[in-house]
């Protein structure tokens, strides 16, 4: 079965700050991970996936398969930043979404 | 970038009437596309894939003769809600690939579904 976890369901941290998203999942077989990110009143777009192992946005994500964890990361926050972030894991061939975090950057 | 459209974004329907949305994607084929629902403060969650030409794949506790979906061209998927009760009341996302296996998956706007 595949599952994702994202155990905050809300983070605020300040701009300028370090912001880490965490990421957990599970799954049987190799592992396709996503970070989906959608903006207030935008659509669901892709933001990164592991395979690209690029940053977007200033945003990194790393895959730990020993921890089964998939954590994204930006050193330095900024307002723009805020909005609703997804995990997501790809099996054969579904997408299955993490519960969301709400990140929010205070100024 | 891929762009996926969804019609309408609002709709207010009787309990008991059918309502279709359409999701298309407007700049590439979609040989795949998906359907999601999302409550409130919930994730998406996964209704069914459809690949053009053929019939959609349920995900288990979807009934498919209520939520009947068609991807009759490489460009539009419908979902039609039928005999709509308001505990069908939701978001409903489409999304679209270029593949069965293609791994990025472009989201349409979502439309709001009210059933009074």
């Amino acid at each position: 079965a595949q599952r994702v976890t994202q155990p905050e369901k809300l983070l605020s941290v300040f701009k300028g700050a370090p912001v880490e998203l965490k990421c957990n999942y599970s799954y049987s077989g190799s592992p396709e991970l996503f970070w989906y990110v959608q903006y207030s009143r935008q659509r669901l777009q892709l933001l990164l996936r592991h395979i690209s192992r690029e940053s977007i946005k200033g945003f990194t994500a790393d895959l730990n398969k020993g921890e089964t964890s998939f954590h994204l990361k930006k050193p330095f926050a900024q307002e723009e930043d805020s909005a609703m972030y997804y995990c997501a894991l790809k099996g054969a061939q579904k997408l299955v979404f993490g519960q969301g975090t709400r990140l929010t950057i205070n100024p | 970038g891929a762009v996926v459209s969804q019609h309408p974004s609002r709709v207010i329907c009787k309990s008991g009437t059918s309502v279709k949305i359409e999701c298309r994607s407007l700049d590439f084929q979609a040989t795949t596309m998906f359907w999601y629902r999302q409550f409130p403060k919930q994730s998406l969650m996964l209704m069914a894939t459809s690949n053009e030409g053929s019939k959609a794949t349920y995900e288990q506790g979807v009934e498919k003769d209520k939520f009947l979906i068609n991807h009759a061209s490489l460009t539009l998927s419908t979902l039609t809600v039928t005999s709509a009760h308001p505990e069908d009341s939701s978001f409903y996302i489409c999304s679209a690939a270029e593949g069965p296996y293609e791994v990025v998956q472009y989201f349409g706007p979502g439309t709001r579904l009210t059933v009074t």
